[in-house]
């Protein structure tokens, strides 16, 4: 237990869905990401909230939206995804930015 | 550019050790990690080596670095079917917060 968690564990959407993925941390940590992994690939980071302000959005397409309400939520909206999307979503947290990070068992994503 | 390059796979004998490997091309990187998924978890850090280091042994698990070949590896003493997994090597860079991930080399325990 990483004091990472992530909701829902999986998740099956339709092209024309729209879904949001939910992570929360129980750490005090002021900076939280959204990595992207596909197999065989190395891990992609899609985006970096400190203190609830984004900091890092790496090209990432418009369909996914990310909301950081506070410092312990993170949420990643999803809507008109493509297949090309299916991948196991995990989220992260560090004190600080650049900090060790810890990581949640992640959200396995199955666009059909 | 940031690269950071791992086996896909490795598969070792039960009570063998297990050398995973991985090369790196940036040299300013600060900190190399080794993080540890099991099936349906998360990323777990396992160890990690500051890059003035040649050495960090914690228990079964010893991490060489060789600094002038940007070469990281893990070792696992006793390697046992707890220890099936994807390893996954990072670095990170003084100038930059992100972390510079590999692809993970699966390490496969035969009994």
């Amino acid at each position: 237990e990483t004091g990472v968690t992530q909701t829902p564990r999986h998740l099956v959407m339709g092209m024309t869905n729209k879904k949001s993925l939910k992570c929360e941390q129980h750490l005090g940590h002021n900076a939280m990401y959204w990595y992207k992994q596909s197999a065989k690939k190395p891990l992609e980071l899609m985006f970096v909230y400190s203190l609830e302000e984004r900091v890092e959005n790496n090209s990432v397409p418009s369909r996914f939206s990310p909301e950081c309400p506070n410092s312990s939520h993170l949420f990643l909206h999803l809507h008109t995804l493509q297949p090309e999307d299916s991948a196991l979503y995990l989220c992260a947290s560090s004190q600080d930015v650049g900090a060790e990070q810890y990581f949640g068992p992640g959200t396995r994503l199955t666009v059909t | 550019g940031e690269d950071v390059e791992q086996s896909l796979f490795l598969s070792v004998r039960e009570g063998d050790s297990s050398v995973i490997n991985c090369t790196y091309t940036d040299s300013s990187s600060t900190y190399l990690y080794w993080y540890k998924q099991e099936p349906g978890a998360g990323l777990q850090l396992l160890t990690y080596i500051f890059s003035n280091m040649d050495m960090k042994q914690d228990q079964r698990l010893t991490v060489l670095l060789n600094k002038k070949d940007k070469h990281l590896s893990l070792r696992i003493a006793d390697t046992q079917t707890g220890d099936s997994a994807i390893y996954f090597c990072a670095e990170s860079i003084d100038s930059n917060y992100q972390l510079i991930w590999g692809a993970g080399t699966k390490l496969i325990i035969k009994p």
